[in-house]
């Protein structure tokens, strides 16, 4: 049973545009949610987290939006960079020291 | 601030053969992870450690895979004796506080 889950395998995005990658979960125990980004041959590198007390957290061009009633969220990219070609894992865990749950990823290409 | 290392990046190994891979997480770090990533997959948690100690391996496939962490700080995980389906990556990954996790580059294990 998929407790965190990316429906979207891949997303391609022109260069300056808004890429918005989404992820839902389904055990309401979670109240902590990551993003982390991860190139090829590389750990996973931490982007942005939110906690559920907050709806939306910004840093930089990466904000993260958290919708509890819906339990989903998402991460806008804006604007779009080349740079930002990756694989986005959403990551969710409960209070306390509890295991990260990670989606699948999803495979953003951003096009020039 | 130096992340978390890894050794070997990569491991080539036959099936029923054995292998280690160590991880030295970031400096202070109480808290130590090992994650197992199989291709088109989200990190798996295999095992935690607080400190010295094992707070989570319920994910740990016990009969060939083992772990430790010496002194609370450098950690160790064994797998013997390989199986095909343990080619995957294996991230180290460590915390200082519960939420945010920084993964190392991970051991790409390959079991023919």
């Amino acid at each position: 049973d998929q407790q965190v889950k990316q429906n979207s395998p891949s997303l391609s995005v022109q260069e300056g545009r808004i890429s918005i990658l989404n992820c839902d979960y389904t055990n309401s125990m979670f109240d902590y949610f990551l993003w982390y980004k991860k190139y090829p041959a590389e750990g996973p590198t931490f982007l942005i987290s939110i906690s559920s007390i907050k709806d939306k957290n910004e840093d930089g061009r990466f904000t993260v939006f958290l919708n509890k009633s819906a339990k989903h969220l998402s991460l806008h990219i804006v604007p779009s960079q080349p740079g930002d070609s990756a694989v986005y894992f959403c990551a969710a865990s409960a209070r306390g020291n509890t295991p990260l749950v990670f989606g699948k990823g999803t495979r953003l290409s951003v096009i020039a | 601030e130096a992340g978390v290392a890894q050794s070997p990046r990569y491991k080539i190994i036959e099936k029923r053969q054995s292998v280690a891979f160590w991880c030295n997480p970031i400096s202070g770090h109480a808290t130590l992870y090992w994650y197992q990533q199989i291709l088109g997959q989200g990190p798996k948690l295999l095992i935690q450690f607080q400190n010295n100690g094992v707070v989570d391996d319920s994910q740990l496939p016990k009969d060939r895979f083992s772990a430790e962490r010496l002194k609370g700080v450098d950690s160790t995980l064994k797998i013997q004796p390989a199986k095909l389906e343990d080619s995957a990556v294996y991230l180290c990954a460590s915390s200082e506080m519960w939420e945010t996790q920084y993964f190392g580059p991970g051991t790409r294990l390959l079991v023919l």
